[in-house]
């Protein structure tokens, strides 16, 4: 296992459509985090799994966002109904809670909304 | 809020001389600080942590500050190389979540 995966690297859209990503985390990790990150930003918290269960979401989370982890393994994040203002760098993170702390990204997911 | 800070948008510094890259934050409930390297186009790529209870913690060229009474962390990167030239995110931990900065863009010129 080499680390964060996700998929697509890549998505244009147009504005309306519906878009899902996909992640999957380190296979020891048990926590999961999105982030969505833009220029001259730093990343910005969207959710958080810890195995299958989301247990927090960002109040900047809109109702057309939605992600789930079945199984605690690979995650899914959902955009319905994009806007030019959803294009952005979506990025995966997993992180195991054992000795010491550390956060691992994948590649991102860079979305554009025409 | 912004809890994290990073003031210096950017950053150069000569082949072979030390890079300092400074944080200040907030929150006192942090118990965690990183730091992360962004190539673009790239996601961020983990260098080094140190627990709040420490106040030193190296690896290698990369070693981390910390210093609580002043809320204020830094980078110290000693040679830098050109490799290093890249966006430097530093981010703290508390309860579930990780804070980031904005960045502080670092080229090394050879």
């Amino acid at each position: 296992d080499t680390g964060v995966s996700q998929d697509p690297r890549h998505k244009i859209t147009k504005r309306g459509q519906n878009v899902t990503f996909r992640c999957d985390p380190i296979s020891e990790h048990n926590r999961l985090y999105w982030y969505r990150q833009t220029l001259g930003q730093g990343p910005e918290f969207l959710t958080y799994f810890q195995n299958e269960a989301q247990l927090e979401k960002s109040r900047l989370l809109s109702d057309r966002f939605s992600a789930e982890r079945p199984k605690g393994s690979f995650s899914t994040l959902e955009i319905q109904r994009t806007e030019q203002g959803d294009s952005a760098m979506y990025l995966c993170a997993s992180s195991f809670t054992g000795t010491g702390l550390s956060l691992y990204f994948g590649p991102g997911t860079r979305l554009t909304v025409t | 809020d912004q809890q994290v800070k990073q003031n210096s948008p950017s950053l150069s510094v000569q082949e072979g001389r030390i890079s300092i890259l400074n944080c200040d934050y907030t929150n006192s409930m942090f118990d965690y600080f990183l730091w992360y390297k962004k190539y673009p186009a790239e996601g961020p790529t983990f260098l080094i942590s140190i627990s709040s209870i420490k106040d030193k913690n190296e690896d290698g060229r990369f070693t981390v500050f910390l210093n609580k009474s002043a809320k204020h962390l830094s980078l110290h990167i000693v040679p830098s190389q050109p490799g290093d030239s890249a966006v430097y995110f530093c981010a703290a931990f508390t309860g579930n979540q990780f804070y980031f900065g904005t960045g502080t863009s670092l080229t090394v010129i050879p």
